[in-house]
């Protein structure tokens, strides 16, 4: 399966600033997701990115605040910005399998994000 | 897209089988059943997925009920690494075939 390195683990950011987290995976994959994961709560997804086109949002979550890059079939970006302490979260990026979503999909370790 | 319901928390004894329940009564004939786990706040963990036919790999098994309106997993010898935040997934075909995560069961193993 996919290996994904995510960056960085944790960070601490200042209110009205914004964060930009890496996903860089090992093989070429089509899709990539990004999930939220809230302190205490399960994941939802915030975007579906595809090389090549925009990124298509989840209801409650607009490119204004979570702009997302996929330069290539192997990495992209999620910023977070004009961060406020609401956005305190885990942010994840994942792949599906190489075979497809019936051979499992693969998470990165995780963005642990505190705003102060 | 199938909505999945899980039981909050379960514990299990060491070395006793876990069995996790899931109710996915509104799920379609072609949509899988994926289990993940996640640990710690680590990134979720895929354990087994399944159709109709019950599975088995070297981490658990899953028994999907003959209407797959309900299925179970099942950690035979379960230990202390195996608490966790146990899923059941299905796909959400809406947003690209992204994983649809519900509140999942929190399993505590105990000594």
């Amino acid at each position: 399966s996919a290996v994904i390195s995510q960056k960085p683990s944790r960070d601490i950011c200042q209110r009205g600033t914004s964060l930009t987290i890496q996903c860089q995976v090992d093989s070429q994959v089509t899709m990539m997701f990004w999930y939220r994961q809230q302190p205490g709560q399960s994941l939802t997804l915030i975007a579906t990115a595809n090389q090549g086109s925009e990124a298509t949002y989840e209801s409650g979550f607009v490119i204004d605040k979570f702009p997302i890059s996929r330069p290539n079939l192997t990495f992209s970006t999620l910023t977070v910005s004009n961060l406020s302490p609401e956005d305190s979260s885990i942010y994840l990026c994942s792949v599906e399998g190489e075979a497809g979503p019936n051979y499992g999909y693969t998470f990165g370790s995780g963005t642990r994000l505190t705003v102060v | 897209d199938a909505k999945t319901t899980q039981p909050p928390s379960m514990d299990c004894a060491e070395g006793r089988a876990a069995n996790l329940p899931c109710n996915h009564s509104t799920i379609s004939g072609n949509e899988y059943v994926y289990w993940y786990r996640q640990i710690h706040s680590q990134g979720p963990q895929y354990i087994i997925h399944g159709l109709k036919n019950n599975e088995t790999n070297e981490m658990a098994s899953l028994i999907i009920t003959e209407d797959r309106k309900s299925s179970t997993l099942i950690l035979p010898h379960a230990t202390l690494r195996d608490t966790a935040v146990y899923y059941c997934t299905t796909l959400n075909s809406n947003s690209g075939y992204a994983l649809n995560f519900g509140k999942g069961t929190s399993l505590l193993v105990t000594p």
